[in-house]
């Protein structure tokens, strides 16, 4: 049972490159996310999806893309990577209005 | 504007004894509260939760209590054991947890010491 996958599971970028985050989850949840974790913080909502084919924004949108093609897979996308992203990004999902969501491992990101 | 404070950033107790890791809220549309254990390089798993339309709920040594009128849960770890020592997240979510967003406090480092 693999639950929540994330790759990669580590990456460092140079300022201004691109990279696309994978989030694969094998429960049929209807709903997903992701977060950032910075130094001193709680996790933050980037963006979610209540279904395949829908997005919206959260908490911390700003310099990332999001697309839900598949209903178990949501993409993270940063178009051009700035300092300021560097963190540890988590994927979470959960089926349609019950909790807890479940989250992966996280993705460790530097941007240099 | 934290609506969710975790205003012990750690916590260090003895093994056998009790643990205990608070949260405030200031949201009142909050009624569903979560919380989450994680170990370091994982992602955070979920523990034990509470509705509130109940002051307390267990799980073995984990109770969560919850006083609404304060706007203030907290969890016990009874005993503690040196494997919960991990980073405790407080969540909450609206509508009874329907609501699918979750507002995570800045999380408290449990360290339970042998």
């Amino acid at each position: 049972n693999a639950g929540v996958t994330q790759t990669p599971k580590f990456r460092v970028l140079k300022t201004g490159q691109s990279m696309t985050l994978l989030c694969a989850q094998d429960m049929n949840h209807e709903y997903m996310y992701w977060y950032r974790q910075d130094p001193g913080m709680g996790l933050r909502l980037i963006h979610y999806s209540v279904g395949e084919g829908t997005t919206a924004k959260g908490e911390v949108p700003d310099g990332y893309n999001v697309s839900r093609l598949k209903k178990q897979n949501f993409l993270l996308g940063l178009e051009s990577a700035a300092p300021s992203q560097t963190s540890v990004y988590f994927c979470a999902s959960n089926s349609a209005g019950t909790m807890p969501q479940h989250f992966g491992d996280g993705t460790r990101l530097s941007i240099l | 504007d934290q609506q969710v404070k975790q205003n012990s950033p750690s916590l260090s107790v003895q093994e056998g004894r009790i643990s205990i890791l608070n949260c405030d809220y200031t949201n009142s549309m909050f009624d569903y509260f979560l919380w989450y254990k994680k170990y370091p390089a994982e992602g955070p798993t979920f523990l034990i939760s509470i509705s509130s339309i109940k002051d307390k709920n267990e799980d073995g040594r984990f109770t969560v209590f919850l006083n609404k009128s304060a706007k203030h849960l907290s969890l016990h770890i009874v005993p503690s054991q040196p494997g919960d020592s991990a980073v405790y997240f407080c969540a909450a979510s609206g509508r009874g947890g329907s609501n699918y967003k979750l507002t995570f406090g800045k999380g408290t480092l449990l360290t339970v010491n042998p």
